[in-house]
């Protein structure tokens, strides 16, 4: 069964700073990866997927995802953080016939002024 | 707004009581999912609709779950005799469904406080 692993609860970077948060899955087939973010009080929007094309998904907000295989890893990063980013952020894998989201806990992101 | 509405955004009842929540998916969607967020968790899958076909309920959490979406447009997901575990969540999504991967959009939620 395919599932995700979010490396840390919290993770708090300051303004400006780079933002990586990690994500590893387990899959037995080749995956459909997702990053989502949950502003508070606010539904899960989808920041990026891969789906088997390019390793390196671009995605809204200057947030981009890297697929590497080798290390099943699929971690986001974004350049510089800004205050906006401050959220929740899950990594998911499809399940299966591609009708169900597994969903990571999440990882809560602070931007530090 | 053409994105995916729920209703009530909160709701406060006291344990054993009965609640229905309501999602309004978008309109060309023929696909809505329910999920369960709990503190501190990432949504669990609990049920999937192809337009009024009920696709896969064996996820729900148990018999006092139930979901339904009659007309094949809005769904309504009730909890029988709620209990204090109940609180959470629960988020309704819905997509287009073609292909291997139909991208979901997700609903504000409901949050479910069970006194």
């Amino acid at each position: 069964a395919q599932s995700v692993t979010q490396l840390g609860s919290h993770v708090s970077v300051s303004e400006g700073a780079l933002v990586l948060l990690r994500c590893n899955y387990s899959s037995s087939v080749p995956p459909y990866l997702f990053w989502y973010v949950q502003y508070p009080n606010q539904g899960l929007q989808l920041l990026l997927k891969y789906t088997s094309a390019a390793t390196l998904v671009k995605g809204i907000n200057g947030f981009e995802a890297e697929f590497k295989k080798s290390e099943t890893s699929f971690h986001l990063t974004k350049p510089s953080a800004h205050m906006s980013d401050a959220a929740e952020y899950f990594c998911a894998v499809i399940e299966g016939d591609g009708d169900k989201i597994i969903f990571g806990k999440g990882t809560r992101l602070h931007i530090l002024p | 707004d053409t994105g995916v509405s729920q209703d009530p955004r909160h709701k406060i009842t006291k344990r054993g009581q009965n609640v229905t929540f309501r999602c309004d998916p978008i309109s060309e969607h023929n696909r809505l999912y329910w999920y369960r967020q709990t503190l501190g968790q990432g949504p669990e899958f609990l049920t999937y609709f192809q337009n009024e076909a009920q696709l896969e309920k064996s996820r729900l959490l148990s018999d006092r779950f139930s979901a339904e979406r009659p007309k094949g447009s809005f769904s309504t997901l009730e909890i029988q005799r709620t209990e204090q575990g109940d609180s959470a969540m629960y988020l309704c999504a819905s997509s287009l469904g073609q292909g291997n991967y139909n991208e979901q959009f997700f609903g504000p939620g409901t949050r479910l406080t069970v006194l």
